[in-house]
């Protein structure tokens, strides 16, 4: 039962460019949203997260878009640096059960 | 303050040997988390506990596998009779409480022979 999704595996884009990715949920009942970033041999790290009471979050070059009545939540990243280059992973929680999409590897072209 | 630490970082094991997974949480942190990472998969929950509870294990397989989180020690997720569908790599992360970000480990790597 995959309630949290990424749909896109792969993403690419151009140093400089701006970075979306995406991620939908099933559960209307999560309560509070996460993104987490990993580099290959290395375990998750938090990168930024949003309640299920607000729309936007925003830090430095990463911002969180929450739609709830669409299920959907995006990370912004802009402007993209080659060090982005990783697998960026959205988590959600309900109450104390937190579930991770499959991951999205973006890549950040120089 | 020392982030998550797992070990070992590398486990290999024969088919039908048994794995131990060890996961030392973030001091203060009362919740520990188990996933499992599959090859060119994403992160799939096991399990969910706090101190000397199990509070999720719905992402468990029935059989062969087991997880405790003592009074005192690490988290120990115990995987017996392995096999080689187990090899994966297997983080644990830890969180003060519910809806604070969870920090991870550096994730065990199970190689199953």
């Amino acid at each position: 039962d995959q309630q949290v999704k990424q749909n896109s595996p792969s993403l690419s884009v151009q140093e400089g460019r701006i970075s979306i990715l995406n991620c939908d949920y099933t559960n209307s009942m999560f309560d509070y949203f996460l993104w987490y970033k990993k580099y290959p041999a290395e375990g998750p790290t938090f990168l930024i997260s949003i309640s299920s009471i607000k729309d936007k979050n925003e830090d430095g070059r990463f911002t969180v878009f929450l739609n709830k009545s669409a299920k959907h939540l995006s990370l912004h990243i802009v402007p993209s640096q080659p060090g982005d280059s990783a697998v960026y992973f959205c988590a959600a929680t309900l109450g104390n059960d937190m579930r991770f999409g499959a991951g999205t590897r973006l890549t950040v072209k120089p | 303050n020392a982030g998550v630490m797992q070990n070992p970082r590398h486990l290999v094991r024969r088919r039908g040997q048994e794995a131990r997974l060890r996961c030392s949480p973030m001091k203060g942190h009362s919740h520990v988390y188990w996933y499992r990472q599959l090859p060119e998969e994403g992160l799939k929950f096991m399990v969910y506990l706090q101190k000397e509870n199990i509070i999720d294990e719905s992402g468990m397989p029935k059989e062969r596998f087991s997880a405790e989180f003592p009074k005192e020690g690490p988290s120990i997720l115990r995987i017996q009779q392995v096999v080689r569908g187990d090899s994966a790599a297997y983080f644990c992360a830890s969180s003060k409480s519910r809806n604070t970000e969870a920090f991870f480990g550096q994730g065990t790597r199970l190689t199953v022979v």
